[in-house]
């Protein structure tokens, strides 16, 4: 069984902080997608990233990067010089790699608030 | 805009009737898959289709059921509706299976079922 697992259920910063959001996954399988979704106040769902297990590197997309860790089975995401348009939930999301069942294994999402 | 459309975008009901939700995935998309989002279960897989068939089933009850048409729309009907059915369902869909299935899922911008 897959599953995900985001420990902060919220989290609020100050304007121009930089803030962490961490992710912790579990699965069986040797090769496998993980994801980052950003889900705004109007509600849609905003694909962030996706990374392939056998890649490690770190990418880094603006003001936003990812740190992969297969060894700790983590995939965290940072904001640096956070703003308010960054207010929303934040998923991490895990997909086998392999077989025909290749749907989304969310996790619980992280609020993140930004104030000004 | 991802590219995917969901209609309609709100729905109130009373509850012992039934909706259908309807999803059109991104041109060239074979595979679409339904997700609700509640506040106590957060994002759940509930079905995926692809070309007109079946792949894989997640938390979807009996009283609901999906399929997709020969055009690849596909729609979700829920009957029997109780109160907790309220949830923001989503739409979702990718390239297809096996060695294609490599993109991320686009997602619909939803639509919000309220049972009252």
């Amino acid at each position: 069984a897959q599953k995900v697992t985001q420990a902060q259920t919220e989290i609020s910063v100050v304007e121009k902080e930089d803030v962490t959001l961490d992710c912790v996954y579990e699965t069986r399988d040797t090769t496998y997608y993980l994801f980052w979704y950003k889900q705004p106040p109007s509600g849609e769902l905003v694909f962030l990233i996706r990374r392939n297990s056998f890649d490690e590197q770190n990418e880094i997309s603006g003001r936003y990067s990812w740190n992969f860790q297969k060894s700790t089975s983590s995939f965290n995401f940072t904001i640096t010089a956070s703003q308010v348009v960054d207010s929303a939930v934040y998923f991490c999301a895990l997909r086998r790699s392999s077989g025909s069942a290749r749907q989304l294994t969310f996790g619980s999402g992280t609020q993140l608030t930004v104030l000004p | 805009d991802s590219g995917v459309t969901q209609t309609p975008k709100h729905l109130i009901t009373a509850t012992g009737q039934r909706v259908t939700l309807r999803c059109s995935p991104r041109s060239g998309d074979l595979s679409v898959y339904w997700y609700q989002q509640s506040l106590d279960q957060g994002l759940q897989f509930l079905i995926q289709y692809y070309n007109g068939e079946e792949r894989a089933k997640g938390n979807i009850l009996e009283r609901f059921s999906a399929q997709q048409f020969p055009d690849l729309h596909s729609e979700l009907n829920l009957s029997s509706l109780e109160l907790g059915d309220s949830a923001l369902y989503f739409c979702a869909s990718s390239v297809g299976i096996g060695g294609k299935e490599n993109t991320e899922a686009f997602f619909g911008q939803g639509t919000r079922l309220t049972v009252v």
